[in-house]
């Protein structure tokens, strides 16, 4: 099955910086989607990211903080940009593989801002 | 605003037993419905899908959904410590995203 590596793992950042995380797929993929895991809580869709387009923010998610790159059918970034302690997070991309049942996560960024 | 609900829990069942995962949705429309198992730490893993009305089984485990009701329920048969996790509801719609619930933290106890 199609790997998907996701790095870094964790991080620990001061307020004010921006961090950005990267998502490769060994296989190629439509659309590659980025999540937020806050402490104790569900998972939340920031955006949709596809190759040759801008990606699609949900909802409380705007560019300017979380901007994305999609230069390939296989690798996607995330920024968090201008940090707080309220982005501290689990990071989480997730595709869609060609002939899946389901969608498949990478490991995850947990992330610390202090 | 399209919404996902499941029991927090924890619900706790010995070892041996049928655990029953719940979950609701509140969009008539949605198309495809997903369980996921997250063990602490770790990122969601997925462990079944359901499209259409009925039940599927894949193992121990057991998925059912009535779109009339809009309900869709986990069945894990002969429950194992290992399965002891945090169970994810997802549900789809014709736009390919994913809305979770907060999870059922499901404990089995040996």
């Amino acid at each position: 099955s199609a790997v998907i590596s996701q790095k870094p793992s964790r991080d620990i950042c001061q307020r004010g910086t921006s961090l950005t995380i990267q998502c490769q797929v060994d296989s190629q993929v439509t659309m590659m989607f980025w999540y937020r895991q806050q402490p104790g809580q569900s998972l939340t869709l920031i955006a949709t990211a596809n190759q040759g387009s801008e990606a699609t923010y949900e909802s409380g998610f705007v560019i300017d903080k979380f901007p994305i790159s999609r230069p390939n059918l296989t690798f996607s970034t995330l920024t968090v940009s201008n940090m707080s302690p309220e982005d501290s997070s689990i990071y989480l991309c997730s595709v869609l593989l060609e002939g899946a049942y389901g969608y498949t996560f990478g490991s995850g960024t947990r992330l610390t801002v202090v | 605003q399209k919404e996902v609900e499941q029991n927090s829990g924890p619900l706790s069942v010995p070892e041996g037993a049928i655990a029953s995962l719940n979950c609701t949705y509140s969009d008539r429309g949605s198309q495809s419905f997903f369980w996921y198992r997250q063990y602490s730490g770790k990122s969601p893993e997925l462990i079944m899908s359901i499209y259409s009305n009925g039940d599927k089984e894949d193992g121990r485990f057991t998925a059912q959904l009535n779109k009339a009701s809009q309900y869709v329920s986990l069945l894990i048969r002969d429950s194992q410590p290992s399965d002891s996790a945090t169970y994810l509801c997802a549900v789809g719609g014709s736009n390919y995203k994913l809305t979770f619930g907060k999870g059922t933290l499901l404990t089995v106890n040996p």
